[in-house]
C-alpha cells in the first residue's frame, strides 16, 4: 500500500512569490492534514480537510490556504511569500474518525530567498 | 503553539541500551501519539495511547501515560543505530481530535 505522498521534494522562491504543494493520501483516507515545520518553532498544525471541506485551522494568516480534491489529495497554496515560510511542510491523512493516526508523508522543503 | 515539553532534548546511549523518553503536556487530551523522524524528513507513526489506557506496547516500544501528572514515556529497549532519529510526542485534545499539538521533540543517537 502507498504511502502518503507529496510534490515538489524542495521548493525555492522568492519573497512575495506563491507556493504551491500537493499531497496525495494512502488510498481509503479522507482526512488530510498540513503542518509546518519551521527551524525554532516546531511541528505547528496548519490545516484539516475533510471530504473536501476546511475542517480546521492553526493559528496562521489568511495567505496560508488550501483545498482538498474530490478524489482526497490536496493542495497547499501560500501567497506573498515571506522569509520565515521557509520550512518543511508537512501533509498526513487519516481515516475520518475521531482520535486517529495520521500517517505523515516525506515533506516539502520550501526556501524563500 | 507547543503543548508538550520532552525530556532530555538530547539523549546519546550505546547499541543495545535501552532509551526513555518524557512528555508532559498541558491540557486534558483525547490520546497522546508518539512519532519518529530521522534527519528532517516525515515522521513515522509509533504509537498511539488513548487517555483511558495506562500502558502499550509494539515491538520494542513500550509507552506509558499518566494522565493524573499529564505525562507520558516512550522506552526503547535494546535500542540499535538505526533508531537514532527525533522523536515526538502528539496530544490531540478531547474535542479537537484531528488537530495534532507537537512536543518540542527529543533527539536520540544511538552509538554502535
Amino acid at each position: 500500500e502507498a504511502g502518503v505522498t507529496q510534490s515538489p521534494t524542495h521548493l525555492i522562491k522568492t519573497r512575495g512569490q506563491q507556493a504551491t504543494l500537493r499531497c496525495s493520501p494512502i488510498s481509503g483516507h479522507t482526512s488530510v492534514y498540513w503542518y509546518q515545520q519551521a527551524l525554532g518553532l516546531g511541528l505547528q498544525f496548519l490545516l484539516w480537510y475533510d471530504e473536501g471541506e476546511e475542517r480546521n485551522r492553526g493559528n496562521f494568516p489568511p495567505r496560508f490556504s488550501g483545498r482538498q480534491f474530490p478524489n482526497y489529495s490536496s493542495e497547499l497554496n501560500v501567497n506573498a511569500l515571506e522569509l520565515e515560510d521557509s520550512a518543511l511542510y508537512l501533509c498526513a491523512s487519516s481515516l475520518r474518525s475521531s482520535g486517529r493516526a495520521q500517517y505523515f508523508g516525506p515533506g516539502t522543503r520550501l526556501t524563500v530567498l | 503553539s507547543q503543548q508538550g515539553e520532552e525530556d532530555p532534548q538530547a539523549l546519546s546511549i550505546q547499541e543495545g541500551e535501552n532509551a526513555t523518553m518524557n512528555c508532559s503536556y498541558k491540557t486534558s487530551i483525547n490520546n497522546l501519539q508518539w512519532y519518529r523522524q530521522n534527519s528532517g524528513r516525515g515522521l513515522v507513526h509509533l504509537i498511539l495511547i488513548r487517555s483511558n489506557e495506562r500502558e502499550k506496547h509494539s515491538g520494542r516500544l513500550r509507552v506509558t501515560l499518566d494522565t493524573s501528572k499529564k505525562s507520558s514515556s516512550l522506552l526503547i529497549t535494546a535500542s540499535r543505530a538505526a533508531d537514532t532519529a527525533s522523536y515526538f510526542c502528539a496530544t490531540a485534545a478531547p474535542y479537537n481530535t484531528d488537530k495534532l499539538i507537537f512536543g518540542t521533540g527529543t533527539r536520540l543517537q544511538v552509538f554502535p
